[in-house]
């Protein structure tokens, strides 16, 4: 039931931009995204619900194929305080939330 | 900073024991949810609760057990303790049925000796 991520790690310069994808051998219901930076508690960034569906938060953006059982987070002009780890998180109508592994992401001047 | 709190934020036990973690739900919200996270892993699904029940649970032994209080405040105990339950334990607080974001607590480091 766990989702599956891509890349495991990523490292950016600042302003360069960077896609995760996440896929699921389920059909999924939504797809949630967090950010996890170290020691803290994962903070949420967005869900998507639909088919296709595309949400942004400004300069992270993601999309969910409802068919492929696939989305995707897309980091737009990175910052420094994009760095992290970004989970995908998704649940199928039983709204029991699971994570992917997480992708690794480290932004440097 | 959501208003999801738990407690204790670090607890040392010895292999064998049990060991209760709290968890306080952010206001209007009726589910909790439990993860295990270890070094370096994404949070794993441990269960569900709503309306003081459990409503899912992942792949983890029944010595893992909850509860869920009138007040939509949780617990999770475990017993019999193992090494390799020594993880990051979070909680996560939602609305059911409307597939909106978790917000999670602080956690609670479960060092097991």
């Amino acid at each position: 039931q766990q989702p599956v991520q891509s890349p495991q790690a990523v490292i950016l310069r600042e302003g360069e931009d960077a896609v995760i994808n996440c896929s699921s051998s389920k059909a999924l219901y939504s797809v949630h995204w967090y950010r996890q930076k170290h020691g803290e508690a994962p903070v949420f960034l967005m869900i998507l619900l639909k088919g296709g569906e595309q949400k942004g938060h400004e300069k992270i953006s993601a999309s969910f194929n409802e068919k492929k059982q696939q989305s995707s987070l897309y980091l737009t002009a990175s910052q420094l305080s994009y760095s992290g780890t970004y989970f995908c998180g998704t649940s199928g109508r039983a709204n029991n939330l699971f994570f992917g592994t997480g992708t690794r992401l480290t932004v440097i001047p | 900073e959501t208003g999801v709190t738990q407690s204790p934020t670090h607890l040392i036990k010895t292999r064998g024991q049990q060991v209760t973690l709290r968890c306080s739900s952010q206001s209007g919200h009726n589910t909790v949810s439990w993860y295990q996270q270890a070094l370096g892993q994404g949070p794993q699904f441990i269960f569900q609760y709503y309306r003081e029940e459990e409503n899912g649970r992942g792949n983890f032994p029944p010595r893992f057990s909850g509860l869920q209080f009138p007040n939509y405040s949780s617990e999770l105990n475990v017993n019999a303790l193992e090494l390799d339950d020594s993880a990051l334990y979070l909680c996560a607080s939602s609305v059911q049925g409307m597939n909106t974001e978790a917000f999670f607590g602080q956690g609670t480091r479960l060092t097991v000796v």
